[in-house]
């Protein structure tokens, strides 16, 4: 069975230019999350995807961040413009369940560098 | 809130002598814990977790991991290190009937020959 799968794994790009990236959860889960690790911080919740909805984006840093989650499936996370410090790995997870303990399996995650 | 603190950013061991990564959390209600661990160039994967059916918890790769509410710790040990640890080890808590993950700052674990 297939993992949690993001695209791309390295992405460089200037400051004020567009980056969308992408996460596949694993097939049945209906929980869909994103994480970002700035370097040398701790990695940060941003959202929760319940299949299509938004369940808690408490984490979103800024309205340049714009997550969407058509049909339920794959997740794409657009920055818009990008600002340096938005530099960091950005980690899809996704979950079978909601509630206490439920297991969460992550992707390699998506590192992104604005120059 | 939930918080979690990882003391140390960086542990070093010899290969064959013991492994303690060390975490303690803060939270209002009873937690559920975890250990993750992310090798080089791959995802976080789940070690172990605490979910209050027993205060010593057993993982992968013969690591453990206690809870003591005493001292509001989920320290993490494995007897003798092996060089495929070399790793960074990530503890989190999640809220009770939330399944909102916060994580630590993740102390990275240097196996020496």
């Amino acid at each position: 069975e297939a993992g949690v799968t993001q695209f791309p794994s390295h992405s460089v790009i200037e400051k004020g230019q567009t980056v969308t990236l992408r996460c596949d959860p694993i097939s049945g889960h209906d929980n869909l999350y994103w994480y970002r690790r700035v370097m040398g911080k701790e990695i940060k919740f941003l959202l929760h995807f319940v299949k299509e909805s938004k369940q808690d984006e408490s984490g979103m840093p800024n309205n340049r961040f714009l997550a969407e989650r058509t049909g339920g499936t794959y997740s794409t996370l657009k920055v818009q413009p990008a600002e340096l410090e938005d530099s960091g790995v950005y980690f899809c997870a996704s979950s079978q369940w909601t509630g206490k303990g439920g297991e969460l399996f992550f992707g390699e995650g998506s590192r992104l560098t604005v120059l | 809130a939930q918080s979690v603190t990882q003391l140390g950013s960086h542990v070093s061991v010899s290969e064959g002598a013991l492994v303690l990564l060390r975490c303690n959390y803060s939270s209002s209600v009873p937690p559920y814990l975890f250990w993750y661990v992310q090798y080089p160039n791959q995802g976080l994967q789940l070690l172990l977790k605490y979910t209050s059916a027993a205060t010593l918890v057993k993982g992968i790769n013969g690591f453990e991991a206690e809870f003591k509410k005493s001292e509001t710790s989920f320290h993490l040990t494995k007897p003798s290190a092996h060089m495929s640890d070399a790793a960074e080890y990530f503890c989190a808590v999640s809220p009770a009937l939330d399944d909102k993950i916060i994580f630590g700052k993740g102390t990275r674990l240097h196996i020496l020959p």
